[in-house]
């Protein structure tokens, strides 16, 4: 069955420490990966997606992602967070040429100052 | 500005009485699409739209109808609410023809049921 893991349910950190939240996947085929993320209160943004080329990819505010196909997985990274990092931060994969979206559990990040 | 929008924003009802969760995108998407999120579940898809008068079931559709009438709305209706549909409600869309295209999400629906 096709699903998303995210294995890192609540993370706290302190400001400047280094963040990576895991993600992995289970689909067969070709897949659209994507990283959103919902501060206290709003809706789902777009942090980065990754549709093929350069495994490495850059988002917005220093985030970054990596694509392993190997490993199926995608982790979201950023070298050193800060305190409005605080946020939910969800996972998701789409099969290539399909429009359905499995999102993971999610992680809950607080940061502290 | 391109946007997908939602109203109410909130919402608490009672068990068993009707309502109806609209949901409009200026962006002349053919794709929309329901979520629920709940703790610890992410979330989940309720119903999707892949244009005009095509509708079908997601992951968790029980409880739950929509309707496509015309391109931009896609409102989500809840005949007999019940406790259990107590849920933050996500709206999404995004234009088909190419795999591409990512998903605009709306400022979600916090409902109630008691």
């Amino acid at each position: 069955a096709q699903s998303v893991s995210q294995h890192n349910h609540h993370v706290i950190l302190s400001e400047a420490a280094s963040l990576e939240l895991g993600c992995n996947y289970s689909y067969g085929g070709t897949v659209n990966l994507f990283w959103y993320v919902q501060y206290p209160g709003q809706h789902l943004q777009l942090l980065l997606k990754y549709f093929s080329g350069d495994p490495l990819v850059k988002g917005i505010k220093g985030f970054e992602a990596e694509f392993i196909k190997s490993k199926f997985s995608f982790n979201l990274r950023k070298p050193s967070v800060q305190w409005s990092d605080t946020a939910e931060y969800f996972c998701a994969v789409r099969g290539f040429n399909t429009d359905k979206l499995i999102f993971g559990t999610g992680t809950r990040l607080q940061v502290f100052p | 500005e391109a946007q997908v929008t939602q109203n109410p924003r909130y919402l608490i009802t009672v068990t068993g009485k009707k309502l109806t969760v609209t949901c409009s995108q200026n962006m002349n998407h053919e794709y929309m699409s329901w979520y629920r999120q709940d703790p610890g579940l992410g979330l989940r898809q309720i119903y999707y739209s892949m244009n005009v008068e095509v509708t079908d079931k997601g992951d968790v559709p029980e409880g739950y109808k929509v309707s496509r009438k015309e391109k931009r709305n896609f409102p989500l209706i809840l005949e007999s609410p019940s406790p259990n549909q107590t849920s933050l409600y996500f709206c999404a869309s995004r234009p088909t023809g190419s795999s591409y295209n990512e998903q605009f999400f709306g400022p979600g629906t916090r409902l109630t049921v008691l």
